[in-house]
């Protein structure tokens, strides 16, 4: 799976749009974009994932550019309910290749009230 | 629909007791994922099952650390021998392992947190 880069921590002001950058440079065809969240002591949680094309969920929207080499997350209007830390994972989606994702260090989003 | 269930959510044990953390994936997922989480720390792979089978423990320590996953039944984390260092959230996640773009999605449970004291 390729490998990730994304900034340790950002700050956001509360009703504003947040941004979360990520880097996948080494992206492969077959690859997806998974992003997760982990709100202090909780369960990481889901949040959106894609493969090319821009993404939309309740959540929130994926922007992959077009050359797939790095992708954004943005919370169209963050509460401070969105501050956790952030994790961009690129992996292959085969049934033959489940397996494990890895989580790196993630950004860690602080929303301000 | 119920999501992950893991228990016991909380649970101390004293050096040199055993641990058994359990995980009911979600209905319909037939894979299941254990992480571990020391504090202050990231979420670090262990171990990925499928029901009778461990497919990859490359994460697993060495020792005292075993995992599976039966036929009927949940999940089971099983640490022997319990260290302060096995200190940790532990936390189950499930995917479905079919679907295009969604056979690898995680959903998490709340995790369990061991302290041995």
């Amino acid at each position: 799976d390729a490998k990730t880069t994304q900034p340790p921590s950002m700050d956001c002001a509360e009703g504003r749009a947040a941004n979360l950058p990520c880097n996948h440079s080494t992206i492969s065809g077959n690859e997806y974009v998974y992003w997760y969240r982990q709100i202090h002591s909780q369960g990481p949680q889901y949040i959106i994932h894609g493969l090319k094309n821009n993404e939309t969920n309740e959540m929130a929207s994926l922007i992959i550019t077009e050359d797939r080499k790095s992708s954004t997350l943005i919370l169209p209007h963050a509460t401070l309910r969105d501050t956790a830390v952030y994790y961009c994972i690129v992996r292959v989606d085969l049934r033959t290749n489940a397996g494990k994702s890895t989580f790196g260090d993630g950004t860690t989003l602080t929303v301000k009230p | 629909n119920a999501g992950v269930m893991q228990n016991p959510r909380h649970l101390v044990r004293r050096r040199g007791q055993e641990a058994r953390l359990r995980c009911s994936p979600m209905k319909g997922h037939s894979h299941v994922y254990w992480y571990r989480q020391l504090p202050e720390e990231g979420l670090k792979f262990m171990v990925y099952l499928q029901k009778e089978n461990i497919i990859d423990e490359s994460g697993m320590p060495k020792e005292r650390f075993s995992a599976e996953f039966p036929k009927e039944g949940p999940s089971i984390l099983r640490i022997q021998q319990v260290v302060r260092g096995d200190s940790a959230a532990y936390f189950c996640a499930s995917s479905p392992g079919t679907g295009r773009g969604r056979a690898n999605v995680l959903t998490f449970g709340a995790g369990s947190r061991l302290t041995v004291l």
